[in-house]
């Protein structure tokens, strides 16, 4: 059984720039979620993927938008980049999206903006 | 704001003793929680979970209690060993808010163990 993988593992983009971060969720998992985490907080919740729609988003910006394929991988895309961006971002996944089921998270993309 | 937070950032413990981390979560509607733990440059790593619906659950070397009277959660680890140092989170499953499915973290309690 593969767990989550998330690619590229560090990133460093400028401040206005655009970024795509990558995620293939666990096998057998066909719903995805992604987390911002700062420096010594909690991760915090951006949206999740559940069958390629949109299955629930947090308190981010419509510049933080995202997609689910077919094979149930995902893509988290920020536009415009601001300094606060800089942060870990944590994708993971379950089963089938339930809200009384484990979610499994990757290793985690580190995102830097200058 | 968050609805769970956590009574201790850091916690020292020798190595072989019990440690014991501490959660409170504000969401009485809330039915599912889960222990997480996270080393450094890395993801969260699943402990334990319990569903609204116990007391108590127990696993290997972990026990986790949720005491839904006072909304209080909490991770007991046995013979606490130094590979047990890292950050550990607790999440709370968000019910009755706009974005379901999604998790809601505290910012953690680290724990260091002392050889």
């Amino acid at each position: 059984e593969t767990g989550v993988t998330q690619s590229p593992t560090h990133l460093i983009k400028t401040r206005g720039q655009q970024v795509t971060l990558r995620c293939s969720s666990q096998s057998g998992h066909n719903t995805v979620s992604w987390y911002q985490q700062a420096l010594g907080q909690g991760p915090q919740f951006i949206f999740q993927y559940y069958r390629e729609e949109e299955n629930g988003r947090g308190n981010f910006p419509p510049r933080f938008s995202g997609l689910q394929f077919p094979n149930y991988s995902s893509e988290l895309n920020v536009n415009a980049l601001e300094l606060d961006d800089s942060a870990l971002y944590l994708c993971a996944s379950s089963p089938r999206g339930g809200t009384l089921e484990t979610q499994y998270f990757g290793p985690g993309t580190r995102l830097l903006v200058l | 704001g968050e609805s769970v937070g956590l009574h201790l950032p850091t916690l020292s413990v020798q190595e072989g003793d019990n440690s014991i981390i501490n959660c409170a979560y504000s969401n009485s509607a809330s039915d599912y929680f889960i222990w997480y733990k996270q080393e450094s440059g890395k993801g969260p790593q699943f402990i334990i979970d319990i569903r609204s619906n116990m007391d108590k659950r127990q696993g290997q070397r972990v026990t986790v209690l949720l005491n839904k009277t006072v909304k209080h959660l909490s991770l007991q680890i046995a013979a606490t060993q130094p590979g047990d140092s890292a950050v550990y989170f607790c999440a709370e499953n968000n019910r009755g808010g706009g974005s379901q499915g999604n998790l809601i973290f505290g910012k953690g309690t680290k724990l260091s163990v002392k050889p």
